[in-house]
């Protein structure tokens, strides 16, 4: 069974650039779910996907951060204009169904803001 | 308060040696409780999860959970240098929104 996959692995941007990210979760997976995770600390919920529905974003910052996820499958996270406290990897996760407990997680994408 | 505490370590221990990891916790609402383990440069991956209080064991891990202490802990036996890593707790109250620990980073010395 194929994993989560996201790309770019890094990406390197100057301040005020804008960025996004790609995530394809597990076939069959309805559920998304991308995550912060800054040097040191641990993953931060940015927003949760049920199929192609937002179920929490209550924790991305809206006003340079947008996520969709077209279809129910792949998703997109863009950040614009990228400030430097966004250098962070920026984890996705996919479970099967929403509630379940086990999120299978990417490897990241690491943004270094600069 | 956050959520989740966890000390950072880092703990480095020898090979063969029993490690205990620990997290505390203040939302008397969490009812699921899961270790992840997190090697350098790749994602989370789930090593243990419990439901509630009590106990689970799976081969050289325990995890234990003490809702009435607010206390979750990860005993590994038998350390290996493979055990390296950094390890993360995570917990829910719906088993929707995940709060996670900052990671104890762990060195097995051979």
């Amino acid at each position: 069974e194929a994993g989560v996959a996201q790309s770019p692995r890094y990406k390197i941007i100057e301040k005020r650039q804008s960025v996004a990210f790609w995530c394809n979760p597990i076939s069959g997976h309805a559920t998304l779910y991308w995550y912060q995770q800054i040097l040191g600390q641990g993953p931060k919920l940015l927003i949760q996907f049920q199929n192609n529905g937002v179920v929490d974003d209550s924790q991305l910052p809206k006003d340079r951060f947008s996520a969709e996820r077209l279809k129910g499958v792949d998703s997109t996270l863009k950040i614009q204009p990228a400030k430097l406290e966004d250098s962070a990897v920026y984890l996705c996760a996919s479970s099967l169904i929403q509630g379940q407990n086990i999120q299978y997680f990417g490897a990241g994408t690491r943004l270094s803001v600069l | 308060q956050k959520e989740v505490e966890q000390d950072p370590g880092p703990l480095s221990v020898p090979e063969g040696a029993i490690v205990s990891l620990n997290c505390t916790y203040s939302n008397s609402a969490f009812q699921y409780f899961m270790w992840y383990r997190q090697y350098s440069r790749k994602g989370p991956e789930l090593l243990m999860y419990t439901y509630s209080s009590g106990n689970k064991e799976d081969g050289r891990f325990t995890a234990q959970v003490d809702k009435s202490s607010k206390y979750i802990s990860l005993f590994i036996r038998d350390s290996q240098p493979s055990d390296s890593a950094t390890y993360l707790c995570a917990m829910s109250a719906s088993g929707n929104q995940f709060y996670f620990g900052t990671g104890t980073s762990l060195t097995v010395i051979p």
